[in-house]
Formats: C-alpha cells, structure tokens, sequence
C-alpha cells in the first residue's frame, strides 16, 4: 500500500517569513496530492491540493509542488501570519477505487507574532 | 447543509464495554470513511464505504466494525474496547470523481477506553 512520510514534524518561523513542509510518497500510481489545515480541537480542513498531471499550482499565499519522478511534493506558505499556525498533513490517493486518502504524520506550524 | 455530523462528540469506556459512533452526512456523497488520529500518527483509514451496501477494510480495522445504514449513513462500532482504541474518530465522505476527490470531514469524537 501507500505510505507518506512527511517532514519536519515541527516548524517555527517569524511571521512574514515563508514556510515549507515536504512530502514523500511510495506508490508511483497515486495521482492526487492534497494538503489538510488542522487547527486546535477541530476537523482537518482541505487547504489546497493538487494531481499529477500538474507540476505547481498556487492559491494565493499557498503553493503545492510535485515531482513525480522523485515521488515528493511540498507546501509553500509565504507571507505567513498567526493564524497560519495550526497542524498541516499531506495525503496520498489514486483517483480510482477506494480513494482513500494515506496521510502524512503532520507538520505542527507555529508563527511567531 | 450541515455537512458532515457526528455524535457522541466525547465518550468515556471501560475495557470491555461496546458503543456506536454514528456519522451522518447532507452532501448527497457516496463514498464515506472512518479515520482514526492519533498523537504524532496522522490519520490512519478504519474502514471506508464506497457506496450503499458496500464496505471495506482499511489499513486499521481490527477490533471494528461498520454498517453503511444507507446513503446518508455510516456507522463504526466498537464491540469489546480496549485501551489501544483511544483515540479520535473522524468521519468523512467525498464524492467520486477523476477530478477532484475533497474528503469533508465531521467535528470528531474524542474517544477514551479505561
């Protein structure tokens, strides 16, 4: 099956600063990425995701980049700002099937004011 | 639309004891899982339903079980508790497609097994 391992498992920057959170995967046949805000106490929230036949795709202060030959994909938050500080997961699934998602084991970002 | 809706949102059990952790949702979606969180662990699938009538294991399913009542509906039940199942619970469901596959997910129960 899928497994995603997902770096750092902690990260604090200055606001302002910008963020990267960094993705691996195992299965070559997965062909959507997406990325999961949690904050504090509350249900994982889709922030951005992103398929295969895609290399980057941006919203805003967020950014997604894949390479599939490497099987890596990774978070940019740029600009960052308090309310960024939550608990970030990436996850893994093939769009046929099941379509479960595999997650990553979370990256716990805090921005310091 | 109220989403994805679960209940109990907290529940307390000794070993032993059995329960049912209802999920509902109002999206018209057809598939629907069952996740498990865990402190450092991510979100681990239990079971999922791709559609009416239809249910499937997961990476973690031992010591569950589900009913996919209808389309609305899927349940998860613990039948004999044991500590290693605290835990947090979520429900999700999506709707299928080779676009997109945005899993919404419920407010969680927050598990604990004495």
């Amino acid at each position: 099956g899928e497994n995603v391992e997902q770096h750092p498992s902690t990260l604090s920057v200055q606001e302002g600063d910008s963020a990267v959170i960094k993705c691996t995967y195992s299965d070559s046949a997965s062909n959507y990425f997406p990325w999961y805000k949690q904050e504090l106490g509350k249900r994982p929230q889709l922030i951005i995701d992103i398929r295969s036949n895609v290399g980057e795709k941006k919203d805003q202060r967020i950014a997604v980049t894949l390479n599939k030959t490497a099987k890596h994909f990774s978070l940019h938050i740029t600009e960052t700002q308090p309310e960024d500080s939550a608990v970030y997961f990436c996850a893994a699934t093939l769009l046929t099937g099941r379509r479960a998602l595999t997650f990553g084991s979370g990256t716990r970002l805090q921005v310091q004011p | 639309n109220a989403g994805v809706t679960q209940t109990p949102k907290f529940q307390v059990l000794k070993t032993g004891q059995s329960m049912t952790l209802q999920c509902a949702q109002d999206m018209n979606h057809n598939s629907m899982y069952w996740y498990r969180q865990d402190p450092g662990m991510g979100l681990r699938l239990i079971y999922y339903s791709a559609s009416e009538g239809t249910t499937d294991k997961g990476e973690v399913p031992n010591g569950y079980n589900v009913s996919r009542l209808n389309k609305r509906e899927f349940s998860l039940r613990l039948e004999s508790a044991a500590p290693s199942q605290t835990s947090v619970y979520f429900c999700a469901s999506s709707v299928p497609g080779l676009v997109l596959n945005e899993q919404f997910f419920g407010p969680g129960t927050r598990l604990t097994v004495l």
